[in-house]
């Protein structure tokens, strides 16, 4: 079983959707990461938190310590979301230092 | 806004030889990672960097891999004897500080995509 599980997979909407994408986590973390992963393959970062609620723009994440479950929202959706969106946990290691386990990713297309 | 660069974003190599891979990460940077994602699959990490030496590292990390700060600016993946499983796409990051409790993220650079024929 992965230590990061996101849901939907895939998901396609219509242009104006709200958008959620779930990532549950079985590890303990420090933090979470949220990334968008354009076809190219480069990644960008878009939101980290350890608790409660980040906005930026039309995103929003949140994250739910107690349940190991984060949310991110994308509130009237457009094409140009479209990516993959990846839910990345840190978590402590051996050495003092951290790591990223990734999930899976959601692959997210937005029609027109 | 500064960034984390690699080159070459496509690097195609025969099976059995050695490969580089480049990263500049960001300058007041201290720690420093590889990632791989192989294609369709989710990104794996790889090792972690500090103080020149190596502070963590996963299972895929083994003896044909290295890593080194060979001057201030740059970190570099070597791979020795590269295999057809090697390819993927290649993602080096940068953090400010690496401590469980600090709120720096990692910084990632576009990748090298890494052929092996």
């Amino acid at each position: 079983k992965n230590e990061v599980e996101q849901s939907p997979q895939n998901l396609t909407a219509q242009e104006g959707e709200f958008i959620t994408i779930n990532c549950s986590y079985s590890v303990g973390i420090s933090a979470l990461h949220w990334l968008q992963q354009h076809p190219g393959g480069g990644i960008v970062s878009l939101f980290m938190l350890s608790s409660g609620k980040k906005k930026h723009g039309r995103l929003i994440a949140t994250i739910n310590i107690q349940e190991k479950h984060s949310s991110l929202h994308i509130t009237a959706s457009h094409p140009r979301d479209s990516a993959v969106y990846i839910c990345a946990v840190r978590s402590g290691t051996t050495s003092g230092t951290y790591k990223y386990i990734f999930g899976t990713g959601t692959r997210l297309k937005v029609l027109a | 806004e500064p960034e984390v660069t690699q080159t070459p974003s496509h690097q195609v190599t025969q099976m059995g030889q050695e490969v580089i891979l480049r990263c500049v990460p960001i300058s007041n940077h201290l720690y420093f990672y590889w990632y791989r994602q192989i294609l369709g699959q989710k990104v794996e990490f790889l090792v972690s960097f500090y103080n020149n030496e190596i502070s963590e590292k996963s299972e895929i990390f083994d003896d044909q891999f290295s890593v080194e700060r060979p001057d201030g600016s740059n970190f570099t993946l070597k791979i020795r004897s590269t295999k057809l499983e090697d390819s993927a796409m290649y993602f080096c990051a940068s953090s400010e500080r690496g401590s469980l409790m600090s709120n720096q993220p990692q910084h990632f650079g576009d990748g090298t995509r890494l052929s092996i024929l």
